[in-house]
């Protein structure tokens, strides 16, 4: 079945620091999107990307569409400790079948 | 305000017991979702609806069953044959193909 891979798994970070995480895969998506969740609650819509090449930012964050469709990247810049959360990719398929990534757990250190 | 709401938030069963999770949106989108979530892992699709009445199997459809009589509401029923029905689960709708936007979640504990 379709899988996404996303990575780092988790991450350990100074406050003020950048970070990067990404998702890839062997599917073409038409959309992806970015999510975060804090402990405890549901996951929270951050970008939508709907086509390749496209590259969003909302705040300190910064996304984009691969241009092959089949990967993506979230960037946080100078972090701060309330960014820390489970950040999860989803991929949507040609038919609307959306795809998740395991998540990415960060951790901010003040 | 718009959005999705579950109840409720905590819920403890026995084992043998059947549990229903509530999802109401008032968003007006046609498609709902459910999702579980394990700790340290990723969300995976229970069931989904793209209109009333009408819903399909996700990927780990087996002990769960779900209704869906009106546009704003999609409960999840957990059944006794949901061999390891702990879990956070999450309700999510959407327009349909359009982003998801979820609740705020229903942690289940089974005793």
């Amino acid at each position: 079945g379709q899988q996404l891979n996303q990575s780092p798994q988790s991450m350990f970070i100074q406050e003020g620091e950048d970070v990067s995480m990404n998702c890839t895969s062997s599917s073409i998506f038409n959309t992806w999107l970015w999510y975060k969740q804090d402990p405890g609650e549901g996951p929270v819509l951050l970008i939508a990307l709907y086509k390749a090449g496209e590259l969003t930012s909302n705040g300190r964050l910064t996304a984009q569409f691969g241009i092959t469709r089949k990967d993506s990247f979230l960037n946080i810049s100078a972090s701060i400790p309330s960014d820390v959360g489970i950040y999860f990719c989803a991929g949507q398929l040609a038919g609307g079948k959306l795809i998740f990534g395991q998540g990415t757990e960060l951790s901010v250190k003040p | 305000d718009g959005g999705i709401t579950q109840s409720p938030k905590y819920l403890f069963r026995k084992e043998g017991q059947n549990v229903t999770l509530s999802c109401e949106q008032n968003l007006n989108h046609d498609a709902m979702y459910w999702y579980r979530q394990d700790p340290g892992q990723g969300l995976r699709l229970i069931y989904y609806s793209q209109i009333v009445n009408d819903f399909q199997k996700g990927d780990i459809a087996e002990g769960y069953s779900v209704s869906r009589e009106k546009k704003e509401s999609f409960p999840l029923t957990v059944t006794s044959a949901q061999k390891n029905p702990t879990a956070f689960y999450l309700c999510a709708s959407s327009f349909a193909g359009g982003e998801l936007f979820f609740g705020e979640g229903s942690r289940l504990t089974v005793l």
